[in-house]
């Protein structure tokens, strides 16, 4: 079945350092891939999104890039603050008529001032 | 406001003691779902309601139920609780033929 393998958290960097969030994913067809953000004691909001291979998604100075040769979306942000300070998901939604939402486990982040 | 909301916010009971957590969203979306999220588990699919009266089963089934009378409100049910469903929940809605899902703002639920 289909299914999402995040890096594990949790990660902790200092102010305005690089971040990536290693993302993999195993689906037959052509998915869609998505980034949504947990902030403390809230919902899960959309971050960002690619609905085809090659295709960039970015929002609020995170990005990343659906490739199809590697099976990954990993996601980066050139400068964190500590407003992202946050739990990260990586998810898909299979091609085809099904469309459920399959999440990876979950990566923590904390920035530090 | 577009938004999907969750009653209670927080809730503890007693094992096998029945409750009721409730769903409501407000965007006339044909699909919502339920999840529970669990440390190093990420979130997992419950149940899932494509539409009025049309339910099935998620990944974690086995001790919920559901039912999907109106179309903006979709209650989750412990007949039974037990501890294992201790756990952070989560609903979820999207319109129909769309990717984005909008999530509530979760209740957590403690059964002792």
């Amino acid at each position: 079945g289909d299914s999402v393998t995040q890096m594990e958290g949790p990660v902790t960097l200092s102010e305005e350092a690089f971040l990536t969030i290693n993302c993999t994913y195993t689906a037959t067809g052509y998915p869609s891939l998505f980034w949504y953000v947990q902030y403390p004691g809230e919902g899960l909001q959309l971050l960002l999104k690619a609905t085809k291979a090659d295709d960039k998604g970015s929002n609020k100075g995170f990005e990343a890039t659906y490739r199809k040769e590697t099976t990954s979306f990993h996601l980066e942000k050139g400068s964190v603050q500590v407003s992202d300070s946050a739990v990260y998901f990586c998810a898909l939604v299979p091609g085809g008529s099904a469309r459920q939402l399959t999440f990876g486990s979950g990566t923590q982040l904390t920035v530090l001032p | 406001e577009a938004q999907v909301t969750q009653n209670p916010r927080y809730l503890i009971t007693v094992t096998g003691k029945k409750l009721t957590v409730t769903c409501s969203q407000n965007m006339n979306h044909e699909y919502m779902s339920w999840y529970r999220q669990d440390p190093g588990l990420g979130l997992r699919q419950i149940y899932y309601s494509m539409n009025v009266e049309v339910t099935d089963k998620g990944d974690v089934p086995e001790g919920y139920k559901v039912s999907r009378k109106e179309k903006r409100n979709f209650p989750l049910i412990l007949e039974s609780p037990s501890p294992n469903q201790t756990s952070l929940y989560f609903c979820a809605s999207r319109k129909q033929g769309g990717d984005e899902q909008y999530f509530g703002p979760g209740t957590r639920l403690t059964v002792t």
